[in-house]
């Protein structure tokens, strides 16, 4: 059966520090993959999603990349935080869209 | 373009008590799917059920029911004999099908509260 994993669970992290968040999938090769961000008490923004290894499309600009360095590996990262990235991050993947998103347990990120 | 609406952002309501969660939609495709998820407060993003277009059977799953209305582009969710473990965001979502569909749009959620 097919799991996804997302770690760490929470982090806090001072302005200007470096940020790496690993989501991995088990169980199914080549699928599409996501980077979700929800700030406190409002709705899913999409980040990134990549429909193959090299693939990344970002869908708001902002002070996050994101990498597909293996086929079911997916890495969020940040140079530098702002407070303004603390909020709850979700990764999900999925083989076609239709079947829609399994999510990972997410990462609460608060920037301090 | 698609567009998910949950014009209810939050909905308090005494245990026991039936509770609709609305979801209107938008798209100019033919085939579509519809989904409910769930957010408890741990976070985590639960999927409820998914819907495609073409079959517009209501459905029932223990308490929970979903009636799907492709006349008024609505996909809503009712909760009978709410239980306080009911309490969470529920989010609907829209995908549409085939090549350059790659994401599913969300509905702002709906935070639905169970008082004991």
């Amino acid at each position: 059966s097919q799991t996804i994993h997302q770690w760490p669970a929470t982090l806090v992290q001072p302005v200007g520090s470096p940020l790496s968040l690993e989501c991995t999938v088990e169980g199914t090769s080549n699928p599409n993959l996501y980077w979700y961000r929800q700030a406190a008490g409002r709705g899913l923004q999409l980040l990134f999603y990549s429909v193959g290894i090299g693939q990344i499309s970002s869908e708001v600009p902002q002070n996050l990349s994101a990498s597909r360095p293996q086929d079911r590996q997916f890495i969020l990262s940040s140079k530098k935080l702002l407070l303004s990235d603390s909020g709850f991050y979700l990764c999900a993947w999925n083989l076609r869209v239709n079947y829609g998103y399994t999510f990972g347990s997410g990462t609460r990120l608060t920037v301090v | 373009a698609q567009k998910v609406t949950q014009a209810q952002t939050e909905i308090s309501v005494v245990e026991k008590e039936d509770v609709t969660l609305d979801c209107v939609y938008e798209t100019r495709d033919t085939t579509y799917y519809l989904f409910w998820y769930k957010q408890p407060p741990s976070g985590e993003l639960v999927f409820l059920i998914r819907r495609n277009s073409f079959d517009e059977q209501n459905e029932i799953s223990g308490r929970y029911s979903w009636n799907f209305q492709k006349s008024t582009s609505s996909f809503n969710f009712t909760i009978t004999a709410s239980q306080v473990v009911d309490s969470a965001v529920y989010f609907c979502a829209l995908s549409g099908y085939g090549a350059g569909s790659y994401q599913l749009t969300f509905g702002k959620g709906t935070k639905l509260s169970v008082i004991p």
